[in-house]
């Protein structure tokens, strides 16, 4: 596609449950990061991905988050036993490479899906 | 802990106005620091910057960076309602692809 794509573009739960949020990098994009925006907050890094290299997890708040990318395309971000501070806009991107390794580095963000937990 | 602190939290000006938005930052093993526009959801890359002294410019727009003193501006010329937007500045360091956002500014731009 021709961008950053996620599903679902909002999600209402009720604490305690599961969700699975999606992310559709641009084709081509090794690099795929995923970020939390709280209400107000500037973006809170969660987790990172390069290649077929072992991600970048130290920004996941609790065991209850974890991510996968299959494939080295598409990622899922999982929150299991959901609690009403995980309320948020959780945001992915990608890139060509990783920022600061020179040209391509630019992350494209998706347009986020809005995560309400009742 | 890697920290990236902006300033104003948020700013209101009229049509035609110069802006000066503040990034400053703690990073260990900086490599890059990053400013992005923010209108709904998706924030839209602005600039990258990771050389002192060097500025870059879009239009109206145009950012430097200060290795020395760790931090970095970006100024709008001319404002238009269309400027009004979150504006995120963001900082990589020892770990590539893991970047420090800052809070933000808020800027408003009246006709």
């Amino acid at each position: 596609g021709a961008g950053v794509s996620q599903s679902p573009s909002n999600k209402v739960t009720e604490k305690g449950k599961d969700v699975e949020l999606r992310c559709d990098p641009i084709s081509g994009h090794t690099a795929l990061y995923w970020y939390r925006q709280s209400l107000g907050q500037g973006l809170e890094f969660l987790i990172y991905f390069q290649g077929n290299s072992a991600p970048d997890k130290s920004g996941l708040p609790s065991d209850r988050f974890s991510a996968e990318r299959t494939g080295g395309s598409v990622s899922t971000l999982t929150i299991q036993r959901t609690q009403q501070e995980d309320s948020a806009v959780y945001l992915c991107a990608s890139s060509f490479r990783p920022p600061g390794q020179g040209r391509k580095e630019t992350q494209y963000f998706g347009p986020g899906t809005r995560l309400l937990v009742l | 802990e890697d920290k990236v602190v902006q300033s104003p939290l948020s700013l209101v000006v009229h049509e035609g106005d110069t802006v000066t938005l503040n990034c400053s930052y703690e990073v260990t093993n900086f490599r890059s620091l990053l400013w992005y526009k923010q209108e709904k959801k998706a924030p839209t890359f602005l600039f990258m910057l990771t050389s002192s002294g060097i500025e870059k410019k879009s239009g109206r727009l145009s950012s430097i960076l200060d290795k020395k003193e760790l931090f970095s501006i970006l100024n709008i010329t001319a404002t238009q309602t269309g400027d009004s937007a979150v504006y995120l500045c963001a900082a990589g360091g020892t770990s590539y692809g893991k970047l420090t956002f800052g809070q933000g500014t808020i800027l408003t731009v009246h006709p």
